[in-house]
């Protein structure tokens, strides 16, 4: 079956440190995403990439940065967690950002 | 700016019983609206979604969804629920033709159904 993979599933770190969080989508969509859901389970986008080009990039602290090898691939790299990084960061997949996201399970980070 | 409002943060029902989950929504153009569902663990998945034409949409497993552009409201609805239902439901925008992916969520509404 094919879906939105993400790894991995659960990362605790402490602050100051880097991570990173990798996504595939085995859907053959061009545009790719990620979603921060906080510990109140709200949702907001933080960047989407078309094509391996960035076209959504909300105010999002410096830290973040996303990275893309490929229009099947996006990962998300934190450098120096804080400790308000602590959220489920969600990945997700669409055609060209019409609209209909495809998630994926998700990455919960805790930062201690 | 775009916002989403769900008034109800939990609800709980009786399996069987009907259900209704509030979304409503502020935009000032022609929105793209969709309810989305996460279970425990898991990504969101899509419920239904509406973008023009018949303002009642169906979706997945049952549930359906009316437009009411006047009351700026897209209640989602299922006449019988199942224990299996119990997740969280988000309510979303977009603009429509953006094309950029970009969903504005509801804070979600936890629903549980007592077996």
């Amino acid at each position: 079956e094919t879906a939105v993979f993400q790894t991995p599933n659960y990362h605790v770190t402490q602050v100051g440190n880097e991570v990173s969080f990798n996504c595939k989508q085995t859907l053959g969509h061009d545009t790719m995403y990620w979603y921060k859901q906080d510990s109140k389970k709200l949702l907001k986008i933080m960047f989407s990439y078309n094509n391996k080009q960035l076209i959504v990039n909300e105010t999002v602290p410096r830290r973040f940065s996303p990275q893309s090898s490929d229009k099947a691939h996006l990962n998300l790299r934190i450098k120096s967690v804080e400790p308000e990084d602590s959220a489920v960061y969600l990945c997700a997949s669409s055609y060209g950002g019409a609209d209909t996201l495809y998630f994926g399970a998700g990455t919960r980070l805790s930062v201690l | 700016a775009q916002s989403v409002t769900q008034p109800d943060a939990r609800v709980t029902v009786s399996e069987g019983a009907s259900l209704q989950l509030r979304c409503k929504y502020s935009y000032s153009g022609t929105p793209y609206l969709f309810w989305y569902v996460q279970y425990p663990r898991q990504g969101l998945q899509l419920l239904l979604k509406y973008y023009s034409g018949d303002p009642v949409v169906q979706g997945v497993n049952g549930f359906e969804a009316e437009f009411i552009k006047s009351n700026s409201s897209f209640h989602l609805r299922k006449a019988s629920v199942h224990w299996s239902d119990s997740a969280v439901y988000f309510c979303a925008v977009s603009e429509k033709g953006a094309n950029t992916g970009k969903l504005t969520f509801g804070h979600g509404t936890i629903l549980r159904v007592h077996p």
